[in-house]
């Protein structure tokens, strides 16, 4: 069975550019979370998504950071446009249902700002 | 906030069992305990999870103190490719993972 998929791995912008991340989350997952994740520091949830909702994006920056899951399956993070201190890595996860369930993660997206 | 308090690191021999310890003091009732680890450039891979009970897997086994105030993840036999950070994870019944710093665990030869 395929794993949580994300595009590009690496990307490396100059800041004020625009960047988007893409997910694939594994088959038949509705639960999609898109998490940050500073160097030497843990992941940090920044939006969830159930089916096409976002039910908790209290940690999204807005004003630059914005998020998408259309037909409730794949989802795209967007920063626009990106300052240094977004260089991190972008960890897209997926689960079953809600509740306690596993989350299973992406490699993620190291995104470095110059 | 994160709930749990881990060493910062653990060194272990290969073959050896690696016992990583993790206190949550302020656990409540409806809280699991999880553990989750990050080899290096991947993402967290969940390990196991625990309300009350023991639990054993193919990966590991967890031990909760009886007052649930702390537990131990143990990984038997531990080999190079455990080395990784490890996560302890006081979770409610949301989804929400609130990740720590973690535990890196380096297994040498």
């Amino acid at each position: 069975e395929a794993g949580v998929v994300q595009s590009p791995r690496y990307k490396i912008i100059e800041k004020k550019q625009p960047v988007a991340f893409w997910c694939n989350p594994i088959s038949g997952h509705n639960t999609l979370y898109w998490y940050l994740q500073n160097l030497g520091q843990g992941p940090e949830l920044l939006i969830r998504y159930e089916n096409e909702e976002a039910v908790d994006d209290s940690q999204l920056p807005k004003d630059r950071f914005s998020a998408e899951r259309l037909k409730g399956v794949d989802s795209t993070l967007k920063i626009q446009p990106a300052e240094l201190g977004d260089s991190a890595v972008y960890l897209c996860a997926s689960s079953f249902g809600a509740g306690p369930s596993k989350q299973f993660f992406g490699p993620g997206t190291r995104l470095t700002v110059l | 906030d994160a709930k749990t308090t881990q060493p910062p690191s653990m060194d272990c021999a290969e073959g050896r069992a690696a016992n990583l310890p993790c206190n949550h003091s302020t656990i409540s009732g409806n809280e699991y305990v999880y553990w989750y680890r990050q080899i290096h450039s991947q993402g967290p891979q969940y390990i196991i999870h625990g309300l009350k009970n023991n639990e054993t897997n193919e990966m590991a086994s967890l031990i909760i103190t009886e007052d649930r105030k702390s537990s131990t993840l143990i990984l038997p036999h531990a080999t190079l490719r455990d080395t990784a950070v490890y996560y302890c994870i006081v979770r409610d019944n949301t989804d929400k993972l609130i990740f720590g710093t973690g535990t890196r665990l380096q297994v040498f030869p």
